[in-house]
């Protein structure tokens, strides 16, 4: 167990929808990283948060947003669902420190989405 | 731009011999490099990484990887396969210079299968 939660497990809604993904980082870690993964695309950098403020941005849809809360936990917005977006989402949450490119992500278990 | 190949989609090997996942890197630097594991529907899991140092990096569950600078390698190994190692396998960069925060670059991963 990593220590970082993701809920749902699973969900399956229709195309047009809008789902929020929920992440809960680990204990102490104020980072929290979202990736997409797909059978086409593999393993792909969506966004990043680090204390509630937007830190690095990847191939993420204009379509999805996200955000980060006090409490560090963060949200997963996805919009106006495509068939192409059914993926399993993964949140993974890292300590930012002085050495923060030298740490590595711990993964939670994944929200798989599947728009019908 | 920083990036990660893993040429093989699938390695097989019996149970008892030498293990080798195969990782080439792309980035301007020096690189911080990672391995993942993933076994079926759950996240990734931290393996081991290298940052600097010594070239041979020893990780979880036996495994281990040699960073070659020359050859812009980072393979996993094992020297004696579990059937319980079969999974899938990803290789992932972190280029130090680069300005979109921490995300890891992923490879395409390879599916190991471990074979009695």
């Amino acid at each position: 167990d990593s220590g970082v939660t993701q809920t749902p497990k699973h969900l399956i809604t229709a195309t047009g929808q809008r789902v929020t993904l929920r992440c809960s980082p680990r204990s102490g870690d104020l980072s929290v990283y979202w990736y997409q993964q797909s059978l086409d695309q593999g393993l792909q950098f969506l966004i990043q948060y680090y204390n509630g403020e937007e830190r690095a941005k990847g191939n993420i849809l204009e379509r999805f947003s996200a955000q980060q809360f006090p409490d560090l936990h963060s949200e997963l917005n996805l919009s106006s669902l495509e068939l192409g977006d059914s993926a399993l989402y993964f949140c993974a949450s890292s300590v930012v420190g002085l050495a923060a490119r030298r740490d590595e992500q711990f993964f939670g278990p994944g929200t798989r989405l599947t728009v019908l | 731009a920083q990036s990660v190949a893993q040429p093989e989609d699938q390695v097989n090997v019996a149970e008892g011999n030498p293990l080798t996942v195969k990782c080439t890197y792309s980035v301007s630097g020096n690189p911080y490099l990672f391995w993942y594991v993933q076994y079926p529907n759950r996240g990734l899991q931290f393996l081991l990484k290298y940052i600097t140092g010594d070239n041979l990096v020893k990780g979880s569950y036996g495994f281990e990887a040699e960073f070659n600078k020359s050859q812009t390698s980072f393979h996993l190994k094992k020297p004696s396969a579990l059937v319980s190692d079969s999974a899938l396998y990803f290789c992932a960069v972190r280029d130090p210079n680069s300005n979109s925060g921490y995300a890891l670059n992923f490879g395409k991963g390879t599916s190991l299968l471990v074979t009695p």
